[in-house]
């Protein structure tokens, strides 16, 4: 049980190439979500997918897009990378809303430079 | 509207002396409370959950938190702190929604 994994793990972009992040998950969760960690600003929630094809805005989804056609993979994708995207992005999934375990599993994590 | 706030960004303590972090939210409903820790170059790690169940809470390696419904509050403690305890933690708060909502994180170092 690999958990959520992330792919790549550092990645660097020059302005206004593009790129997809790949995040993968084998606890058949149905939630998935894409953050970015900045320096003192914590986690912002870019997208998230409440379930296999399904995708919803965050709270900074601009410069962004994701797709989630299987239930275990979740896409992150910057069509043409800024500078002010250099950040580390986590992936997380989360069984459910009901159960009383419920909390958000993170992967590793992705370190994106955009020069 | 769900928010987090955790005051002090940056927390430092000797080793063996207390460790209190602070965490202080709003939710319009009930809420589920959830202290992370995040070690460098990695992603977060479940510390603790707050669900109702019982106010004070303890979660993996000795930490703690108490739920304050009067003061909204749910600041994370453990009663000596350890070298490797320093890390980064991080208050989160969901309404059982679709979301978590994060506070900005506070950096603990823990001085020899």
């Amino acid at each position: 049980n690999a958990g959520v994994t992330q792919t790549p793990k550092f990645r660097v972009l020059k302005t206004g190439q593009s790129m997809t992040l790949l995040c993968a998950q084998d606890m058949n969760h149905e939630y998935m979500y894409w953050y970015r960690q900045d320096p003192g600003m914590g986690l912002r929630l870019i997208h998230y997918s409440v379930g296999e094809g399904t995708t919803a805005k965050g709270e900074v989804p601009d410069g962004y897009n994701v797709s989630r056609l299987k239930k275990q993979n979740f896409l992150l994708g910057l069509e043409s990378a800024a500078p002010s995207q250099t950040s580390v992005y986590f992936c997380a999934s989360r069984k459910d809303r009901v159960s009383l375990t419920d909390t958000q599993y993170f992967g590793p994590g992705t370190r994106l430079t955009v020069l | 509207a769900q928010s987090v706030t955790q005051l002090g960004s940056h927390v430092s303590v000797s080793e063996g002396a207390l460790v209190l972090l602070r965490c202080n939210y709003s939710s319009s409903v009930p809420p589920y409370l959830f202290w992370y820790v995040q070690y460098p170059n990695q992603g977060l790690q479940l510390l603790l959950k707050y669900t109702s169940a019982a106010t004070l809470v303890k979660g993996i390696n000795g930490f703690e938190a108490e739920f304050k419904k009067s003061e909204t509050s749910f600041h994370l403690t453990k009663p000596s702190a350890h070298m490797s305890d320093a890390a980064g933690y991080f208050c989160a708060v969901s309404d059982a929604g679709n979301q978590f909502y994060f506070g900005t994180g506070t950096s603990l170092t823990v001085i020899p």
